[in-house]
């Protein structure tokens, strides 16, 4: 049973364009939500994350978005640089046990020149 | 550097040898996650601990493995009687508190059972 869901497994897009990363959720207990970037042979790298009480999270070039009545959460990269082509994983943690990170299997990211 | 360091990057072990995985968290940090990724799926937690305390143990297989964070020293996650299905990559984690904290990963341990 995948509670958390990313329906992609690749994504390409033109340097500079924007990228976007979708993910969708399946446990309405879910109430904060990260992503995370991994290189190959390396340990995932915290990015962004938004809690449930907000719609919208911005830093940098990557803002997070949150539709809780649809239960997904989409990540937003702008402009897309040849640095960000990694795969993404979106993560999601519960109240009652709110260390625990629930992963998506990722999207792999590949920025084109 | 002062992230989270897991030794040994890699390990092979052949069936029913015992595996032993290390992961020393970032200074300062007391609590340690450990996840298990298989090949084109995202990570699955196991085990959560904090100094000297399992927290929670749900996603840790109830038999072969074991997971300890002493006083003093790395955590360990111990794997018995390896099997073929053992092959993965183990991540290790740690945040400076529990709940929301960000959890830093280390880069992995990768695991080839023979």
């Amino acid at each position: 049973d995948q509670q958390v869901k990313q329906n992609s497994p690749s994504l390409s897009v033109q340097e500079g364009r924007i990228s976007i990363l979708n993910c969708d959720y399946t446990n309405s207990m879910f109430d904060y939500f990260l992503w995370y970037k991994k290189y190959p042979a390396e340990g995932p790298t915290f990015l962004i994350s938004i809690s449930s009480i907000k719609d919208k999270n911005e830093d940098g070039r990557f803002t997070v978005f949150l539709n809780k009545s649809a239960k997904h959460l989409s990540l937003h990269i702008v402009p897309s640089q040849p640095g960000d082509s990694a795969v993404y994983f979106c993560a999601a943690s519960r109240m009652d046990s709110n260390y625990q990170l629930i992963w998506g299997a990722g999207t792999k990211l590949i920025i084109k020149p | 550097n002062a992230g989270v360091m897991q030794n040994p990057r890699h390990l092979v072990r052949r069936r029913g040898q015992e595996a032993r995985l290390r992961c020393s968290p970032v200074k300062g940090h007391s609590h340690v996650y450990w996840y298990r990724q298989l090949p084109e799926e995202g990570l699955k937690f196991m085990v959560y601990l904090q100094k000297e305390n399992i927290i929670d143990e749900s996603g840790m297989p109830k038999e072969r493995f074991s997971a300890e964070f002493p006083k003093e020293g790395p955590s360990i996650l111990r794997i018995q009687q390896v099997v073929r299905g053992d092959s993965a990559a183990y991540f290790c984690a740690s945040s400076q508190g529990g709940g929301n904290q960000p959890q830093h990963f280390g880069d992995g341990t990768r695991l080839s059972i023979l």
